[in-house]
């Protein structure tokens, strides 16, 4: 069974602090694609990132770094020097292999950068 | 691109009514467009794939005689709740995916909010 796990249900942080939003998931899959979106209190989901289970390089996009780690089976989410513009929920999702169009999303961690 | 438009963006209806939801592929073609519901600081829960020209796949547990999903072009897939209920007031996103591959990543609507008194 294919799992995505947010421990973190809520996080608060002050302006300019990095925050780091776990994500651990569970899969047969040998093939699998892991997700994060961001979603703004107006409501609408915004992709983030896309990595593919063969390529565990970190990235970073600005303020934006991903780690994914296979050993450990997670793809935490770094924001540095974070905004309030940041305050949002965060969801990680997992698609399975070939032929499997769902996706599994985590319950989410709501992240509050405060002024 | 990938822009994915739902509307209406909030809809107040009485109960025992039905609502019709729309979702739109504003710049590419989807085969497949994705229904979900999301309950008030929970996370989506996936309630159909909508297939282009044959009949959606429900997830268990989700009544396919109340919520009816109709794909009639590769752009427009439609969610109708019927004879609503106040139970049924909730968050629903559609989604597609700009390719048909399937790691290619889901682009959402703006999601409807439905309120059912």
């Amino acid at each position: 069974a294919q799992k995505v796990t947010q421990a973190q249900t809520e996080i608060s942080v002050v302006e300019k602090e990095d925050v780091t939003l776990d994500c651990v998931y569970e899969t047969r899959d040998t093939t699998y694609y892991l997700f994060w979106y961001k979603q703004p209190p107006s409501g609408e989901l915004v992709f983030l990132i896309r990595r593919n289970s063969f390529d565990e390089q970190n990235e970073i996009s600005g303020r934006y770094s991903w780690n994914f780690q296979k050993s450990t089976s997670s793809f935490n989410f770094t924001i540095t020097a974070s905004q309030v513009v940041d305050s949002a929920v965060y969801f990680c999702a997992l698609s399975g292999g070939a032929g499997t169009y769902k996706y599994i999303f985590g319950t989410g961690t709501r992240l509050k950068v405060l002024a | 691109g990938a822009v994915v438009s739902q509307h209406p963006s909030w809809v107040i209806c009485k109960s025992g009514t039905s609502v019709k939801i729309e979702c739109r592929s504003l710049d590419f073609q989807a085969t497949t467009m994705f229904w979900y519901r999301q309950f008030p600081k929970q996370s989506l829960m996936l309630m159909a794939t909508s297939n282009e020209g044959s009949k959606a796949t429900y997830e268990q547990g989700v009544e396919k005689d109340k919520f009816l999903i109709n794909h009639a072009s590769l752009t427009l897939s439609t969610l109708t709740v019927t004879s609503a209920h106040p139970e049924d007031s909730s968050f629903y996103i559609c989604s597609a995916r700009y390719q048909s591959s399937y790691n290619s990543p889901l682009h959402f609507g703006n999601g409807t909010r439905l309120t059912v008194t």
